[in-house]
């Protein structure tokens, strides 16, 4: 079975700080690994994914997210937050090679002028 | 392209009655997921379709819920009778197996309120 911990409910940043969103995954094989956004009243739009090789991914946006299967984590991170990244993030984990996506609770990222 | 299209974007309706969501997925996506998110939850996966065939229909509440993909394109998903705890969002998403990853494309929902 797979899980997904995404530390933190609510991050708060000031505009122009670092954004960091935590994600620790757990898997008996190889994962694929997501970070999708969810802005109020969406659907979830895909931000990055890492599947196979290079494991810092770069995603839309500016985010990025480096694989650590070491230490089982997949973090998001964005050098300079603006406003309109205010929005819900959510980790999820499938299996290679299998669809079925296990997301995280999701991690509200709050933007501050 | 057109993305992903569901119906109605709201719902609300008494408890005990009957519920109807529609989904039309991404023109070729042979593959259609049903999620449930409930408030301040991530989506949880209610049953997946490759064409036609329900493959992963594990987490669906078989007593009240049912869905039905006809012609292996769009999708029904149907709450009889709906409880107070069903008040959720239900997301439809699509994906295609020529992707070796399968990237999910999620359409914007219907929030559902039972009273």
């Amino acid at each position: 079975a797979q899980s997904v911990t995404q530390l933190g409910s609510h991050v708060s940043v000031s505009e122009g700080a670092l954004v960091l969103l935590r994600c620790n995954y757990s898997s008996s094989v190889p994962p694929y690994l997501f970070w999708y956004v969810q802005y109020p009243n969406q659907g979830l739009q895909l931000l990055l994914k890492y599947t196979t090789g290079a494991t810092l991914v770069k995603g839309i946006n500016g985010f990025e997210a480096e694989f650590k299967k070491s230490e089982t984590s997949f973090h998001l991170t964005k050098p300079s937050a603006h406003m309109s990244d205010a929005a819900e993030y959510f980790c999820a984990v499938s299996e290679a090679g299998y669809s079925t996506l296990t997301f995280g609770k999701g991690t509200m990222l709050l933007v501050s002028p | 392209e057109a993305g992903v299209v569901q119906s109605p974007r709201y719902k609300i309706i008494e408890k005990k009655q009957p519920v109807a969501f529609w989904c039309n997925p991404i023109s070729g996506h042979n593959t259609l997921y049903w999620y449930r998110q409930n408030l301040g939850q991530g989506p949880e996966l209610l049953i997946r379709y490759e064409n036609e065939e329900a493959v992963d229909d594990s987490q669906l509440p078989k007593d009240r819920f049912s869905a039905e993909r006809l012609k292996g394109v769009d999708s029904t998903l149907k709450i009889q009778p709906a409880e107070l705890g069903d008040s959720a969002v239900y997301l439809c998403a699509s994906s295609s197996d020529r992707a070796n990853y399968n990237e999910q494309f999620f359409g914007p929902g219907t929030r559902l309120t039972v009273l």
